[in-house]
């Protein structure tokens, strides 16, 4: 399959825990990767490879992992992480990158 | 600090063509793997292309294989996208963007900020 699946929306309340999914084929093989974009701005990476921060990336995001669903969880959501958010891995090949559709996170 | 800045982006004709630019700076440009991303209004992210350090690998989504043309030039710290037989569905903001690390192909951390092109008669 060449396809990753996320949830069109998601809300949490503010200072809460929410998980952002990706499902797909290639995350059995494959890390996913997560990017934040805000309006107007470029994809900001958040989580890469097993569960990875690039620096600067606030400790509260971290991604994990189980057979074809790849995750992102924020724990404590503030304000300012209402964004849309979007995995994105590899294809079966390993050649082509995909993005899922992105989820779009309300904070409440 | 590492810069992109893609330039080339406009109103182009259906069938037509154009060549985007994304020039870098801040890094050794020459050490790192680039992919270009698009974005349609109101959509989600889409990735293009990738090609290595040296441009002796290239790789295409299958959207736009056999249409778009990736390169760079190294010399001159820049990367392109030559694009042909455009369709309006390719009207996007076209966006650059470095792999994490030096001479691999690994996620990519840093992006420009974008150049809108609008495929329309």
């Amino acid at each position: 399959s060449s396809e990753l699946t996320q949830d069109p929306a998601v809300s949490v309340a503010l200072g809460q825990t929410v998980r952002i999914t990706c499902q797909g084929d290639s995350l059995r093989t494959y890390y996913a990767s997560w990017y934040q974009q805000k309006p107007g701005q470029a994809p900001v990476l958040v989580i890469y490879g097993k569960n990875n921060r690039p620096s600067g990336i606030p400790d509260r995001f971290s991604g994990s992992s189980s057979g074809n669903t790849a995750s992102l969880t924020i724990t404590g959501a503030q304000a300012e992480d209402e964004a849309d958010y979007y995995c994105n891995s590899r294809d079966s090949s390993g050649t082509r990158r995909l993005f899922g559709e992105g989820t779009k996170l309300t904070v409440l | 600090e590492v810069h992109l800045v893609e330039s080339g982006g406009g109103l182009v004709q259906p069938g037509g063509s154009l060549r985007l630019s994304c020039a870098a700076s801040g890094f050794t440009f020459g050490n790192y793997w680039m992919h270009w991303v698009r974005q349609a209004p109101g959509k989600g992210l889409v990735w293009l292309s990738r090609i290595n350090v040296d441009g002796t690998i290239t790789t295409y989504a299958d959207s736009v294989k056999g249409r778009f043309t990736i390169s760079r030039d190294n010399a001159n710290n820049t990367l392109f996208l030559q694009m042909h037989s455009l369709r309006a569905d390719d009207t996007a903001v076209y966006y650059c963007a470095r792999a994490l690390k030096e001479y691999g192909d690994y996620d990519c951390a840093y992006w420009g900020q974008g150049t809108l092109v609008t495929v329309s008669s």
